[in-house]
């Protein structure tokens, strides 16, 4: 079946830090893979995606690489701001919905 | 931009009681979804709606849930008579289709449901 297991947070992390979420995942079939964000008191909003092994999705200076090897798509960011404090979801598609990890809480302190 | 809106976002209701969770999509979406986060855990796919019918449910969605869309807009969720363990963030979702480039799915900023 479908799942993803997502790092357990927390995470806190200093402004202009290196910031990396770790998501692994299983798949019948070859699923797109998803990262979205949830900012406090918003929606789940698309952070990026990509579409088939080896593709890399990046927005915001944030990027993942579809790793059909090692079936991940791990979350990265060279360097934090505050404005990045937020919950961070790895999913991936079914037929007609969405897969999700537990999500990863990041805090960045100035 | 436009975006997908849910009501209320905070509903607190005893047990035995029916809530019904309201979500209004995006304009031109023809997909339709709910999940649900109880606290700490994941989020969890309850229900998607095409063509003023269920496409695809979990086992999480029985015969308490129900979905419908009673006019152009909205989209409900109803719990006919709930239980604690159904508290929990609910969001609605939306998309404009399921294929690799519209599958994109657009989520409202939740309602959370207590339960007492």
């Amino acid at each position: 079946g479908n799942s993803v297991t997502q790092m357990e947070g927390p995470v806190t992390l200093s402004e202009e830090a290196f910031l990396t979420i770790n998501c692994t995942y299983t798949a019948t079939g070859y699923p797109s893979l998803f990262w979205y964000v949830q900012y406090p008191g918003e929606g789940l909003q698309l952070l990026l995606k990509a579409t088939k092994a080896d593709d890399k999705g990046s927005n915001k200076g944030f990027e993942a690489t579809y790793r059909k090897e090692t079936t991940s798509f791990h979350l990265e960011k060279g360097s934090v701001q505050v404005s990045d404090s937020a919950v961070y979801f790895c999913a991936l598609n079914g037929a007609n919905n969405l897969f999700f990890g537990t999500g990863t809480r990041l805090t960045v302190i100035p | 931009e436009p975006e997908v809106t849910q009501t209320p976002s905070h509903q607190v209701t005893q047990m035995g009681q029916e809530v019904i969770l309201r979500c209004v999509p995006i304009s031109n979406h023809l997909y339709f979804y709910w999940y649900r986060q109880i606290l700490g855990q994941k989020v969890e796919f309850l229900v998607s709606f095409y063509n003023n019918e269920i496409s695809e449910k979990s086992e999480i969605f029985d015969d308490q849930f129900s979905v419908e869309r009673p006019d152009g807009s909205n989209f409900t969720l109803k719990i006919r008579s709930t239980k604690l363990e159904d508290s929990a963030m609910y969001f609605c979702a939306s998309s404009l289709g399921t294929g690799v480039g519209s599958y994109e799915q657009y989520f409202g900023p939740g309602t959370r449901l207590t339960v007492t």
